[in-house]
């Protein structure tokens, strides 16, 4: 398996503007988790899904950011409009439900930059 | 959700052994210790996880007192690539862990 691919792995953009960060997780993983990662926060679990449902966006940071997982192998995180206090790494994971291990595997990030 | 305190930064030189402790002082019953490690640039990725006394596999060893309230993680004689930061997270199996509340996390820093 190629592991959980995120795209784009860098992103620039201007304050405004829509970002959309994509996530294909492990096939047969049916969780699936994206955090946030800064030199100030550390790393911030922003909202997490199981079998597609969203089960806690308590993380989300307000209403600028929604997640969405239309299926089990592809997820959606969207910043609209785009502030530059965004800037952070975004990172997708992704789990198998029940493993007795709590394992999550990580993708490689988006490096997201709002001027 | 249990807390988890640990040093912020250790040095360590190549082929010593590390010792990174993590306390966790209001763990559950249900609660299981995990390790994560991160490379810079990269995704945290799991090293190991237990519940009591020791645990050990090819790359670490957990070591966990009666009490449970807090843990080692033992690295033994490190290289330079085992320059990362290690975090300490407690998670109950129950639930399923799904919710991991990553702190600050140890920065190791291996030299020659």
């Amino acid at each position: 398996d190629a592991g959980v691919i995120q795209s784009p792995r860098h992103e620039v953009t201007e304050m405004g503007q829509e970002v959309t960060l994509r996530c294909k997780p492990i096939s047969g993983h049916n969780s699936l988790f994206w955090y946030r990662q800064t030199m100030m926060r550390g790393l911030e679990l922003l909202i997490y899904f199981n079998n597609n449902v969203p089960i806690d966006d308590s993380g989300m940071p307000e209403d600028r950011f929604s997640a969405k997982m239309p299926n089990a192998s592809f997820s959606t995180l969207k910043i609209q409009p785009s502030e530059p206090r965004d800037s952070a790494v975004y990172f997708c994971a992704s789990r198998e439900e029940g493993a007795w291990v709590n394992e999550q595997f990580f993708g490689p990030g988006t490096r997201l930059t709002v001027l | 959700l249990a807390k988890t305190t640990q040093p912020i930064s250790m040095d360590s030189y190549e082929g010593q052994e590390v010792n990174i402790t993590c306390s966790h002082n209001n763990i559950a019953t249900n609660d299981y210790i995990t390790w994560y490690q991160q490379f810079p640039s990269q995704g945290p990725r799991f090293i190991i996880q237990g519940y009591k006394t020791k645990v050990t596999n090819e790359v670490a060893s957990l070591f966990i007192p009666a009490d449970r309230k807090s843990s080692t993680l033992s690295l033994p004689r490190v290289s330079l690539s085992d320059t990362a930061v290690y975090y300490c997270l407690v998670g109950d199996r129950n639930t399923g862990f799904q919710k991991l509340v990553f702190g600050t996390g140890t920065r190791l820093l291996v030299s020659p």
